[in-house]
Formats: C-alpha cells, structure tokens, sequence
C-alpha cells in the first residue's frame, strides 16, 4: 500500500529565506505527484503537478522535483513571503483513474 | 461555473439524521472525486466518478455512504444515520479526462458537524 510521508509536520522561517518542503512516497510506481496550497478552512489550491516521466516543474517562485527511484519529490519556494504561509500537501497519483494519495501535510509560517 | 463549487459550505446535524452533499465540477469535466479530511487522518479517497463508467466506491468507509452523479455533471454524496465520527471536511475535486496525467482541481469543502 502507497504511503505518503512530509516532513517536516510544520516549519517556520523569517519573510525572504527560500522553503524546502519534502514529500516521500513507499511505491514508486506512480503515475504522478500533485503539490497543494491549503489556506484555514479553505479547500487546496493546486501548486504544481509533476507528470511520471518528468523530473521537475516550476511555475514562478515554486519549483518541485520528482526522483521516482528514490520516492522523493521536494518543493522549493524561493524568497518566502508572509502570504505563503500555508499547509502544503503533496499527494501522488496512484492509479490510471487519477486516484490520489495524501501526505498529512507541512505546516508553513513565514514572519515578517 | 470558474471552479468546483461545493455546498452546504457548512452543515450541523443531529446524530442519526441524513445529509447530503452537493458538488458541481468545472465544466467539461469528466472525472469527479470524493475525498475527506478529518483532524488526526488527513485526506482520504472515498469515491470517483469517470464519464459513463462504473464508479469506484472502493474508499467509502461504510454502507451508509453513498454518492452520485447525474447526468455526468453534479454529484451528490449522501450519508445515512450520521454518526459523530462522521464529522469532517468533504472536499470533491474534478479534472478534465482524470487518468493519471491531469490535474485535479478542489472545492472549498463542506464542514460536516454531527452532535
């Protein structure tokens, strides 16, 4: 059964210092790996969506890894700003239906 | 509509009773997913929808969770003799083709409270 791991469960890190979110996976046969935002009582807002064949996708300050054979992916925010403070969930695609499988998520807090 | 829309946004309900959930996908979708969030479990799968298909209700945690979708678009899911371990966030997603590569697009969720 696929398991999803992110550690650090919460980080926090002063306005302008880059983020490094990990997310580990126990089966590397995925289809594909997903990056949510989720804001307080609010649903996730989707960041970056890695596809099985590629190694990386980057969409402004946000750029996520995919390494299948190690079961690994990490997300990097560059020049944190108080307004990425979030939850970050990471959650992998486990089957051709585009079934989902979550991690429990990084707690982010970002300081002016 | 611009995005998933989900309602109630909120719902208290007494133990015992019935409720349902509504969500309505991004138009042109095809695939709608279930899932729900509980404090201490995180996210999980209940259901998926794909076009004409026969749904996988494999996630759905007992026989008193059921769900729908009419005419491929708005999906109802609809839980019988609520108990309070019921309490949680359902969140439904959609995406265009669903499969393996597309990206998978959520609503705001609906707080489910049973006292």
């Amino acid at each position: 059964k696929q398991e999803v791991t992110q550690i650090p469960a919460a980080l926090s890190v002063p306005e302008g210092e880059n983020l490094v979110l990990n997310c580990s996976f126990t089966d590397s046969a995925i289809y594909n790996l997903q990056w949510f935002r989720q804001d307080p009582g609010k649903g996730l807002t989707s960041l970056l969506l890695i596809q099985s064949s590629q190694r990386e996708q980057t969409s402004g300050r946000l750029n996520a890894s995919l390494d299948k054979s190690s079961g690994r992916s990490t997300l990097y925010i560059a020049a944190s700003q108080p307004g990425d403070s979030a939850t970050y969930l990471c959650a992998v695609g486990t089957d051709s239906w585009g079934k989902l499988q979550f991690g429990a998520g990084t707690q982010v807090v970002v300081t002016p | 509509g611009a995005g998933v829309s989900q309602s109630p946004s909120n719902k208290v309900t007494e133990k015992g009773k019935d409720v349902e959930l509504r969500c309505d996908p991004i138009s042109g979708h095809t695939a709608l997913y279930w899932y729900r969030q509980s404090l201490g479990q995180g996210l999980e799968f209940l259901i998926y929808f794909q076009g004409n298909s026969a749904p996988d209700k494999s996630g759905l945690p007992s026989d008193r969770f059921s769900a729908e979708r009419t005419g491929g678009s708005v999906s109802t899911l609809t839980i019988q003799r609520t108990q309070q371990e019921d309490s949680a966030v359902y969140l439904c997603a959609s995406s265009l083709l669903g499969g393996g590569n597309t990206e998978a697009f959520f609503g705001q969720g609906t707080r489910l409270t049973v006292v």
